[in-house]
């Protein structure tokens, strides 16, 4: 079945450094969600991305996706304090259909900020 | 605007215990499903609805059993629970198949000791 890998598990940073997670699916998706978690909450829809090569822009967080819809990644400029949380990646198979059941989630990756 | 409820938000259960999580939204949504999440290992879908009436398998179905009462509620039920469902349990819902967001509860932390 379909894996999406994300990478890495953990990441530290100090407040202003930049942040970058990675998700690489095992089959070519047909989109990609990715959503935050902050601690102790609950997973938060944050993008969707659909095209190939899509970037798309939120604030200080880039999300990109790849030319063969294999991969993706979320970039933060500048992280802040609020930005902590883990962000999960979460791919949807060529044909799978449009529910959530059709979603392979990424293990996610722990943002740590250091003040 | 309430979104996704779910009860209750923590739950201490022996072993051989059984228990139902109940999950409610106020959307309007058709789909609805659960997910339990442990560390390192994401979010792994239990059971969902499409819509109402229907309940299928997901990744991790085995030991729940998975009630859609009408199209606001979808509860979850462990008939015996072991040590391994400890967990954190998230009920969430969507329009419907084609929909692209998916709309969390706020979980619930479930200890089986």
């Amino acid at each position: 079945g379909q894996q999406v890998m994300q990478i890495p598990q953990y990441q530290h940073v100090q407040e202003g450094e930049d942040f970058t997670t990675y998700c690489n699916s095992s089959t070519t998706l047909s989109n990609i969600q990715w959503y935050k978690q902050r601690p102790g909450g609950h997973p938060v829809f944050l993008i969707q991305l659909v095209k190939s090569g899509e970037v798309k822009k939120q604030k200080r967080l880039t999300f990109q996706f790849g030319e063969a819809k294999k991969n993706s990644s979320l970039h933060i400029t500048a992280t802040q304090t609020t930005d902590v949380g883990t962000y999960f990646c979460a791919g949807r198979e060529i044909g799978s259909g449009g529910g959530a059941d059709g979603l392979t989630f990424g293990k996610g990756t722990h943002l740590i900020i250091q003040p | 605007n309430a979104g996704v409820t779910q009860t209750p938000k923590f739950q201490v259960l022996k072993t051989g215990q059984s228990m139902t999580l109940q999950c409610a939204q106020d959307m309007n949504h058709n789909s609805m499903y659960w997910y339990r999440q442990d560390p390192g290992m994401g979010l792994r879908l239990i059971y969902y609805s499409a819509s109402e009436g229907t309940t299928d398998k997901g990744e991790v179905p085995n030991g729940y059993n998975v009630s859609r009462l009408n199209k606001r509620e979808f509860s979850l039920r462990l008939e015996s629970a072991a040590p391994s469902q400890t967990s954190v349990y998230f009920c969430a819902s969507s329009e419907g198949r084609a929909a692209n967001t998916i709309y969390f509860g706020e979980g619930s932390w479930l200890t089986v000791v």
